[in-house]
């Protein structure tokens, strides 16, 4: 079965990093678009970015560029998404996708929560 | 950027009556090759997204057949044949064509009258 396990979301203060992870698994990896999609609390979900199967392409909305880093360790299965210079409107939970627009694909993982608060 | 619009935002039905959700497209969502990539998902209440169709009309693997996927260009639907109790939830299409920007449209929450 198709796991996807993200971790390392928690409370970090205004300014602050973080760094998600996302541990794939029941798929071969190296062949999928990746996606992290998040959701503020009580609100609709917000596309976040994407990265191409070799990790060679990356797209980011328009409200995450030049703060969020999306990367992709294809031996180890894992997805990658760097936050800096982190707002308190980037409090949400953070979900990454199998490509969603692909045939046998689509998957969420569980989510893990990123609270950006002093 | 595209803009993703659905309606209604907010559904109450009977149950095993049908529902029929709208998702409109500020552009087309055809993309060069021919293929149009918009997907449906569903959220059931405390619990992560769900695929239910991709490319329109595809329905995923293990979902109902009461549910459907139709529409083309910029206007597309997902209806509910007979919703039954488990369908409770909020429902999100979202275009994967047009880039940057996979936009989700708004949510339209399915409740039991």
């Amino acid at each position: 079965d198709v796991q996807l396990v993200e971790s390392g979301g928690g409370l970090v203060q205004p300014g602050g990093s973080l760094r998600l992870s996302c541990a794939a698994s029941g798929f071969t990896f190296s062949t999928y678009w990746m996606y992290w999609v998040r959701q503020p609390p009580g609100k609709g979900l917000v596309w976040v970015s994407r990265i191409n199967p070799d990790g060679s392409y990356t797209t980011y909305a328009d409200s995450v560029k030049g703060r969020f880093t999306i990367s992709r360790d294809n031996a180890k299965n894992t997805l990658f998404l760097q936050m800096s210079s982190l707002r308190a409107e980037d409090t949400a939970v953070y979900y990454c996708v199998r490509d969603p627009f692909k045939e046998v694909a689509g998957e969420w993982g569980q989510g893990t929560l990123v609270t950006v608060s002093s | 950027d595209v803009v993703m619009t659905q309606s209604p935002l907010s559904l109450p039905v009977t149950l095993g009556q049908p529902a029929s959700i709208s998702c409109r497209s500020s552009q087309s969502l055809v993309y060069s090759n021919g293929n149009t990539y918009l997907s449906w998902f569903q959220q059931r209440p405390g619990q992560s997204p769900r695929r239910l169709i991709y490319k329109v009309s595809n329905r995923d693997s293990g979902v109902p057949d009461r549910f459907s996927g139709s529409g083309s260009g910029t206007d597309f639907t997902l209806k509910i044949s007979r919703v039954e109790a488990e369908d409770v939830g909020v429902y999100y299409c979202m275009q994967g064509t047009h880039w940057p920007g996979g936009t989700f449209g708004q949510g339209t929450k399915v409740e039991i009258k």
